[in-house]
């Protein structure tokens, strides 16, 4: 059974400064989303990652992705409060998608 | 090219009462696939559709079940509603070949009280 773990689930940052958010599967796949999720909205594709050593980055964030070591990271550069939200990934689990639990993001001044 | 819509957007319900849920596919897409999410959790994945017939099911009870019609709009249906099923569901659309993403629409919140 394909498992996605995220890690932390909870993260207050400082604005300005960098952090990153982790992401394990537990079984081999070829596509790995990350998502974002403002409270009582829906999720907005912002990566999708497809083969290893895949790196991907818009404005702020940049997604990886180590399909060896089953690990894809989202790192924030200087965040802002902008970027306050629930972030996901996703793993492609044969057609349907499965996810990590979500890391709240909070930034704070 | 129009994205995906999802109806209502609200919807409060009586336990044992029963549901529909809609979703039109993105223009082009021919596969829906519908979700679960409930509060401070990831989506759970309910069921797909390709062409009409289930093509996926997760654990989910079969008083769960949909439908999809010609024109690749879809329904989710839930009967005997429970408090559990209070959530925000909601449908993806993509291509099955050559498989692409799915795209999201804006989802159904379903408060069972």
């Amino acid at each position: 059974e394909l498992k996605v773990e995220q890690n932390p689930l909870f993260l207050s940052m400082q604005e300005g400064k960098n952090y990153t958010i982790y992401c394990n599967y537990s079984t081999t796949s070829d596509r790995l989303y990350w998502y974002r999720q403002d409270p009582g909205k829906s999720l907005e594709s912002l990566f999708v990652l497809l083969s290893n050593g895949a790196v991907k980055q818009e404005g702020r964030l940049m997604a990886s992705l180590d399909t060896k070591a089953r690990l894809s990271t989202l790192h924030i550069t200087a965040a802002v409060h902008d970027l306050s939200a629930t972030y996901f990934c996703a793993v492609d689990g044969q057609g349907n998608l499965i996810f990590g639990k979500g890391t709240k993001l909070s930034v704070k001044p | 090219e129009t994205g995906v819509t999802q109806s209502p957007t609200h919807l409060i319900k009586t336990r044992g009462q029963q549901v529909t849920l809609r979703c039109s596919s993105q223009s082009g897409h021919n596969t829906v696939s519908w979700y679960q999410q409930a509060l401070g959790q990831g989506p759970q994945f309910i069921f797909q559709y390709y062409r009409e017939e289930e093509n996926g099911r997760g654990n989910f009870p079969p008083r769960f079940s949909g439908l999809q019609f010609p024109n690749y709009s879809s329904e989710l249906n839930v009967n005997a509603l429970e408090l559990d099923d209070s959530a925000l569901y909601l449908c993806a659309s993509s291509l099955a070949f050559p498989r692409t993403e799915a795209f999201f629409g804006q989802g159904t919140r379903l408060t069972v009280v």
